[in-house]
């Protein structure tokens, strides 16, 4: 079955201290992976895809992202956070198999300690 | 830039109204969704359309239609509300291509609770 695991429902970091979010995922096909972030009271945004290439992906704000095939990760970095970046994580995965569409992890919440 | 808006942000009615949210999008594009949101367990997409007059069921359509005369517009409709519809409700929007590969636009959310 095609699915999405975040592992961490909250993650509380130190303002200015790096950052890690995990995501794995289970596709049957070639991945498209994504991140989005929603700030409270907001929709979700786009910070960085995947769908081939690099391994390595930098996305808007900073962000980074890893692909591991061998671990069918895709876990999401910055090496300093900000206040501002408090929000809800979401891992997405999708691609052209017979799930036609694009699955959502659960989320993973980011408070940032002053 | 891409901008999604959707009718409204919070909407409270009572078991058994027939509830519209609307959706619209200014981008020309072809895909159009509606995912619903509850705590701790993301996002489940409940429709989606392709095309204009076009519509898909997504993993939990029960209880939920939809409407797309426009290409701009989608609609969904709680065709009688229940408690159990109570939710955030977001709307999406992608270029024409594969609805499972194209980055996906979001609206601001619709907060619907039903008394």
């Amino acid at each position: 079955a095609q699915s999405v695991t975040q592992p961490d429902i909250h993650i509380t970091v130190s303002e200015g201290a790096s950052l890690e979010l995990r995501c794995n995922y289970s596709y049957g096909a070639t991945p498209y992976l994504f991140w989005y972030v929603q700030s409270p009271g907001q929709g979700l945004q786009l910070l960085l895809k995947y769908f081939s290439g690099d391994t390595l992906v930098q996305g808007i704000k900073g962000f980074e992202a890893e692909f591991k095939r061998s671990q069918s990760s895709f876990n999401l970095r910055k090496p300093s956070v900000h206040w501002s970046d408090a929000a809800e994580y979401f891992c997405a995965v999708g691609g052209y198999s017979s799930a036609s569409k694009i699955i959502f992890g659960s989320g993973t919440r980011l408070s940032i300690r002053p | 830039d891409v901008k999604v808006t959707q009718s409204s942000r919070y909407l409270v009615k009572r078991t058994g109204e027939k509830v519209f949210l609307e959706c619209v999008q200014d981008m020309d594009h072809e895909n159009m969704f509606w995912y619903r949101q509850d705590p701790g367990l993301g996002l489940r997409l409940i429709y989606f359309s392709y095309d204009v007059k076009m519509k898909e069921k997504g993993d939990i359509p029960e209880g939920y239609s939809v409407s797309r005369e426009k290409k701009e517009r989608f609609s969904l409709i709680l065709e009688s509300a229940s408690t159990n519809q109570t939710s955030m409700y977001l709307c999406a929007s992608s270029f024409f291509g594969g609805v499972s590969t194209d980055t996906q636009y979001f609206g601001p959310g619709t907060r619907l609770t039903v008394l």
